[in-house]
Order: C-alpha cells, then structure tokens, then sequence
C-alpha cells in the first residue's frame, strides 16, 4: 500500500533561515510526488513534483526538493524563509490509481 | 486562465435543506476532482469525473451526488447532511482524466456548516 509521511506537524523557523520540510514515502511502485502548499482559507497550490527524471526538482517561490530513492524521501527545502511562506505544506504521493496526501506540516516563519 | 472558481464561499445549512456547491474551470481540462477537507487535515478525495463520467467513488454516502453537466462545471448536491459533514470542500480539476500525475489545480473551497 501507498503512504505519505511528514515528519513534523509544526515546524518554525526564522526569517532568513534554512526551511527543511522532511516527507517519507512507500510505494511498491515508482512514484510520482508533489508538494503542494494550502495558505489560510485558500485551495491548494502545486509548488513542484518530481515524476521522472531529475532528482532534483525546482518549484515555485524558490523552493526544491530531492527525490531520495534509497531514502524514499522527497524532503522541501528553501535556502532562506520570507514571512510569505507561512503556510500549510501537503507532500503527496501518486502511484497512478490515486493520489495520497500525507498529514500536513504548518510552517511558521518568525521575524 | 488557470483558475478554479467555486461558489458560495461559505455556506450554512440545516440537515432538512438541500443545497448545491458549483465549481468552474475554463482551463479545458478533462478531469475534475471533488475534495473534503476537515480542519487541520489533508484533503480526502470524494469524486472524480473522467471527461465528464464518474470514475471514481471514494465510497462517499448518498447525501452527496456529484453532478457533471458538461467538461468546464462540477456540481456538487447535498441533501440531509449531518453536522460532522461540516468542512472546507475543494474542487480541482486536470488536464487527463485517469491519471494522477497531471498537476492538479485547486479552487479555494467552500466553507460548509451544517446545523
């Protein structure tokens, strides 16, 4: 079976820093995974995603990720937080019949 | 265009009403997607129409029916809800239906309460 974990339900961070958002992943099959982020009373938005390819996938506002295979990880990262990117965060995994969210890490970016 | 629009934005209801949740998208996407989403959780998966069929039914109860009428509208029926039926529900659409890897575009939701 198909299942997303991320590690961390809250994560904070200074303005400025290193945000590292971690995801683990299993699949039985080659996966497809994607980052989306939710803002306050908003839909979600794709921020990258990794299907083939390149393990190193660059999104949206600055942020990347790394699809680990030995790992089954696919963890966010963005060299330096902007207050902007305070949100909830979804990685999500895709092995072609559906797509599956993990549980969410809420980012928090202190001035 | 890539938007997704949805109306109301939020929405009230007794458990004897009937009411329609509607969801746009003029981007020409074949496949549309609609989502529960309780607080402080990930979005649940409910329907999917596949170029205007359903195609899949995440067991979701008969107090729900889903409503194609042609590939750019998605309506979503609700009649005799419960209060724990109450949630953001998002709608999404993509270019393919079938597939989950297309990227999936998301409208901001409708804020349900039931009463």
């Amino acid at each position: 079976a198909q299942s997303v974990t991320q590690l961390g339900s809250h994560v904070s961070v200074s303005e400025g820093a290193l945000v590292l958002l971690r995801c683990n992943y299993s699949s039985s099959v080659p996966p497809y995974l994607f980052w989306y982020v939710q803002y306050p009373n908003q839909g979600l938005q794709l921020l990258l995603k990794y299907t083939t390819g390149a393990t190193l996938v660059k999104g949206i506002n600055g942020f990347e990720a790394e699809f680990k295979k030995s790992e089954t990880s696919f963890h966010l990262t963005k060299p330096s937080a902007h207050m902007s990117d305070a949100a909830e965060y979804f990685c999500a995994v895709s092995p072609a019949s559906k797509i599956i969210f993990g549980s969410g890490t809420r980012l928090s970016i202190r001035p | 265009d890539t938007e997704v629009t949805q109306t109301p934005k939020h929405l009230v209801m007794g458990m004897t009403n009937k009411k329609s949740l509607k969801c746009e998208q003029h981007m020409g996407h074949r496949a549309m997607y609609w989502y529960k989403q309780k607080a402080k959780k990930p979005p649940e998966l409910m329907f999917v129409y596949s170029y205007e069929k359903l195609s899949i039914n995440e067991s979701v109860p008969s107090r729900f029916s889903p409503e194609c009428p042609n590939s750019s509208l998605l309506n979503l029926h609700l009649h005799a809800l419960q209060p724990e039926d109450s949630a953001l529900y998002l709608c999404a659409s993509s270019q393919e239906g079938g597939t989950y890897t297309d990227t999936q575009y998301f409208g901001p939701g409708t804020r349900l309460t039931v009463l």
